[in-house]
């Protein structure tokens, strides 16, 4: 059974950079049947697609994000990362990656890590 | 990009049935996927395309769509359906590929 864990620092000071790490066992990242994705949640809010990457290393992000946010792959560690910059409270989130299948619409997120609570504050 | 809106609440009698709906322009070129989500718990996804449960999850649930509008109908709802429900399509607004969710409906079952 596949799984995802998500690992990076809880805390993060006000224009800093966001990193995350989600590191998949149980199956390979480099299977060409699914994209790798990040989700956020702020707390008791919705939740926020953040970005999306492909093993080959395509990226897709939000556009109300695509300045700040960098989504990297290391097929060698099965692991992939978010990078969010310049951090406002307002990044403060629960956030969680996923698997998602990517070879039909509308590419649905069917694995998803337990979340991690971000919070921006000095 | 576009969005995709949902009713902040709904509630339903237990065993009753309740609809849960999400509207949104890129729902008339693609299909919807719908989570589930209970407190403290990563969503968990419960109808992917037009109509298709993943394993585990009850033939209580289905879905459907019709025109900007995408369906998530629970027949017979039971206590433990309660929670957070999001619809989610890839947004057809834009070229390169994103997608968006609705906002959430919290399910009541009284």
């Amino acid at each position: 059974q596949m799984q995802l864990q998500e690992s990076g620092p809880r805390l993060v000071k006000p224009s800093e950079t966001l990193s995350l790490t989600c590191t998949v066992s149980g199956g390979s990242i480099s299977s060409n049947s699914y994209f790798w994705g990040w989700i956020r949640q702020p707390p008791g809010k919705g939740l926020e697609w953040v970005g999306s990457i492909y093993y080959s290393g395509s990226t897709f992000y939000n556009p109300s994000l695509k300045s700040r946010v960098t989504i990297s792959v290391d097929t060698s560690k099965n692991q992939f990362s978010l990078k969010l910059s310049s951090v406002t409270a307002a990044d403060t989130a629960l956030y969680y990656c996923a698997r998602q299948y990517r070879l039909l619409l509308p590419n649905w997120f069917d694995r998803w890590g337990q979340g991690t609570l971000v919070t921006v504050s000095s | 990009s576009s969005e995709l809106t949902q009713d902040p609440a709904v509630s339903v009698a237990l065993g009753q049935t309740v609809t849960i709906t999400c509207q949104g322009d890129s729902l008339r070129n693609s299909y919807t996927s719908w989570y589930q989500q209970k407190p403290g718990q990563a969503p968990v996804f419960v109808i992917y395309g037009k109509d298709n449960r993943p394993s585990g999850v009850p033939d209580r649930f289905s879905g459907s769509s019709s025109g900007d509008t995408a369906s998530l109908t629970i027949t017979g709802a039971q206590a433990e359906d309660e929670g957070v429900y999001y619809c989610n399509c890839r947004d057809s607004s834009v070229n390169d590929p994103n997608w968006v969710f609705g906002g959430g409906t919290r399910l009541t079952v009284l």
